[in-house]
């Protein structure tokens, strides 16, 4: 079964840091990979998603990359602003490509 | 922009009865998911949901739960006999195709008493 892995489980940061958030899966036959925000009591926000195929995206201030192979995937959020604060979850779709497995999170704090 | 709702936003049940949760997923949307988080652990998979039939669904996804998508708008979850542990919240999504990203709606905060 796959298991998602996120670490560090929770950071704080002076804003203005870079920093990167890192995701990693057991099971490498995985069909596409999206990380996620989620506010406190509030729903998921997609931020990016990476095809199996893919190395890496980009939005704004974010960039994922994935690594299949090795089973992992980072977010790099430069320039944090106490916006960024939110708790940041990878989902990785297995190879059935209809079931989606979630890592525990990692909590932000961007400090003003 | 469009997105995926919810309702309601909480819903408190007595112990084995039956709740319906609601969602409408974005219009031209295919794929339709439950997800669940139960409160400080991860969010879980609970289903899938295409062309009206059932795609996946997990292990947790036993025959108390049921899904429906009785008109061209929404998107039900049925569990048919509450059990405390059923106390979560509950997440709706939609994609457009199976390889496209998941939009997840505000959520159904379920509690059984």
């Amino acid at each position: 079964k796959q298991e998602v892995t996120q670490i560090p489980a929770a950071l704080s940061v002076p804003e203005g840091e870079n920093l990167v958030l890192n995701c990693s899966f057991t099971d490498s036959a995985i069909y596409n990979l999206q990380w996620f925000r989620q506010d406190p009591g509030k729903g998921l926000t997609s931020l990016l998603l990476i095809q199996s195929s893919q190395r890496e995206q980009t939005s704004g201030r974010l960039n994922a990359s994935l690594d299949k192979s090795s089973g992992r995937s980072t977010l790099y959020i430069a320039a944090s602003q106490p916006g960024d604060s939110a708790t940041y979850l990878c989902a990785v779709r297995g190879s059935n490509f209809n079931k989606f497995y979630f890592g525990s999170g990692t909590k932000l704090n961007v400090k003003p | 922009e469009p997105e995926v709702t919810q309702t309601p936003s909480h819903q408190v049940t007595q112990m084995g009865q039956e709740v319906i949760l609601r969602c409408v997923p974005i219009s031209n949307h295919l794929y339709f998911y439950w997800y669940r988080q139960i409160l400080g652990q991860k969010v879980e998979f609970l289903v899938s949901f295409y062309n009206n039939e059932i795609s996946e669904k997990s292990e947790i996804f036993d025959d108390q739960f049921s899904v429906e998508r009785p008109d061209g708008s929404n998107f039900t979850l049925k569990i048919r006999s509450t059990k405390l542990e059923d106390s979560a919240m509950y997440f709706c999504a939609s994609s457009v195709g199976a390889s496209d990203t998941q939009y997840f709606g505000p959520g159904t905060r379920l509690t059984v008493l």
